[in-house]
């Protein structure tokens, strides 16, 4: 069975400075794997995904992810934050087509003024 | 952009009562999915339907729990008799139209269920 590890539970940079989230995951085939992010009290809205081809994916607010085979990780990143980036960031994986998807206990992220 | 929407937002139910969450998920998905959140935890796994019957189940989601498409348009969630622990985000999600290659999740923006 799949699983996700996001070793940081909070993570806190300046505003402007750059972000790199972890996500580590367990699978033995080729994974499908997600980013989402959560502000509070609200839904998960889909950041990116990689399914497979290019290991960099770009996805909406200016984030990127690589999948790194090797180290089993898809990291989340963003050259510069911006105060609105505030919020839980919750990284999954998927083993197969429009199979379930199992998220990491997300890290929070906070932003410095 | 088509979305998967969610009622009621927010209930508060007493325990040991019936409790019945619906969504809408995006018309002409094929996959659809319960997840909940316990507050301050991660987003859970509950159950995934396709074609009309139920095609994978976790632990959570034991015989208090039951999912209906009753049309071609709902997906709703029963939780027969809640439980203090039934509290949380509940999340309806679907995913799969027809031609795509993967799967993409999409979430609705969850129903609070808060039971005292």
């Amino acid at each position: 069975a799949q699983s996700v590890t996001q070793p940081d539970i909070h993570i806190t940079v300046s505003e402007g400075a750059s972000l790199e989230l972890r996500c580590n995951y367990s699978y033995g085939a080729t994974p499908y794997l997600f980013w989402y992010v959560q502000s509070p009290g609200q839904g998960l809205q889909l950041l990116l995904k990689y399914f497979s081809g290019d290991t960099l994916v770009q996805g909406i607010k200016g984030f990127e992810a690589e999948f790194k085979r090797s180290q089993s990780s898809f990291n989340l990143r963003k050259p510069s934050v911006h105060w609105s980036d505030a919020a839980e960031y919750f990284c999954a994986v998927g083993a197969g087509r429009d199979d379930k998807i199992i998220f990491g206990k997300g890290t929070r992220l906070h932003i410095l003024p | 952009e088509p979305e998967v929407t969610q009622t009621p937002s927010h209930q508060v139910t007493q325990m040991g009562q019936e409790v019945i969450l619906r969504c809408v998920p995006i018309s002409n998905h094929l996959y659809f999915y319960w997840y909940r959140q316990i507050l301050g935890q991660k987003v859970e796994f509950l159950v995934s339907f396709y074609n009309n019957e139920i095609s994978e189940k976790s632990e959570i989601f034991d015989d208090q729990f039951s999912v209906e498409r009753p049309d071609g348009s709902n997906f709703t969630l029963k939780i027969r008799s809640t439980k203090l622990e039934d509290s949380a985000m509940y999340f309806c999600a679907s995913s799969g139209p027809l031609g795509s290659t993967g799967n993409t999740i999409y979430f609705g923006e969850g129903s609070w269920l808060t039971v005292v």
